[in-house]
């Protein structure tokens, strides 16, 4: 059975940092892309970021390009979300799911989700 | 970038009946990629149909995908009291992915 287990959530000041980890298991997580997506609270959902198999390749949407950056470690099994100068707007569930594409594809598996929320 | 829009808002409707969910893409949907999913409140969003039309595994036949280019459905042809949810759509033929703001399927 596939498993995704996030953690690193939490309470931050704007302008902060946080790191999300997501360990994976039931699966080769080496032969996976793999992405993080975001719901605000009440809001619908926000595709975040994706990291491809090797790590090689990221991408990112336009709302978190330059502050954010992805992770993986396929020996350890665990997927990464670095979080700097966090906003207010960045206050969401964040999901790591499983992407059945190389950089885009659509998310067969998610985890239960994170709580960030970016306040003063 | 390529915007969803889900309509109806909500649909309010009884356990039996049939649920019809549009999807309508800004522009036409690269290789008709086109997802659906079902989330529950308080649980992550769980995939049901892939490829505009093909149902992801351990998916109950009563919920169908169809449609091509920009305008897409979500059908379920009789509504177990289990299934009422929030439906999100998502393409990803086209960068940045992006899903609709969803349609909320309510008990009558």
């Amino acid at each position: 059975e596939v498993q995704l287990l996030e953690s690193g959530g939490g309470l931050v000041q704007p302008g902060g940092s946080l790191r999300l980890s997501c360990a994976a298991s039931g699966f080769t997580f080496s032969s996976y892309a793999m992405s993080w997506v975001r719901q605000a609270p009440g809001k619908g959902l926000e595709w975040v970021s994706v990291i491809s198999v090797g790590g090689g390749t990221t991408n990112f949407a336009d709302s978190v390009k330059g502050r954010f950056t992805i992770s993986r470690d396929n020996s350890k099994n665990t997927l990464h979300l670095q979080m700097n100068s966090l906003r207010a707007e960045d206050t969401a569930v964040y999901y790591c799911a499983r992407d059945r594409g190389y950089v885009g594809g659509y998310f067969d598996n998610w985890g239960q989700g994170i709580l960030v929320t970016v306040s003063s | 970038e390529i915007v969803l829009t889900q309509s109806p808002g909500t649909l309010s409707l009884s356990p039996g009946e049939r649920a019809t969910l549009s999807c309508r893409a800004s522009q036409s949907v690269s290789g008709n990629y086109l997802a659906w999913y079902q989330q529950k409140p308080g649980q992550a969003p769980r995939l049901l149909i892939y490829d505009a039309s093909s149902r992801a595994t351990g998916i109950p036949d009563r919920f169908s995908g169809s449609g091509s280019g920009t305008d897409f459905t979500l059908t379920i042809s009789r509504l177990e009291p289990e299934d009422f949810a929030v439906f999100y759509c998502q393409q990803y033929g086209n960068s940045p992915r992006t899903f609709g703001q969803g349609t909320k399927v309510e008990i009558k």
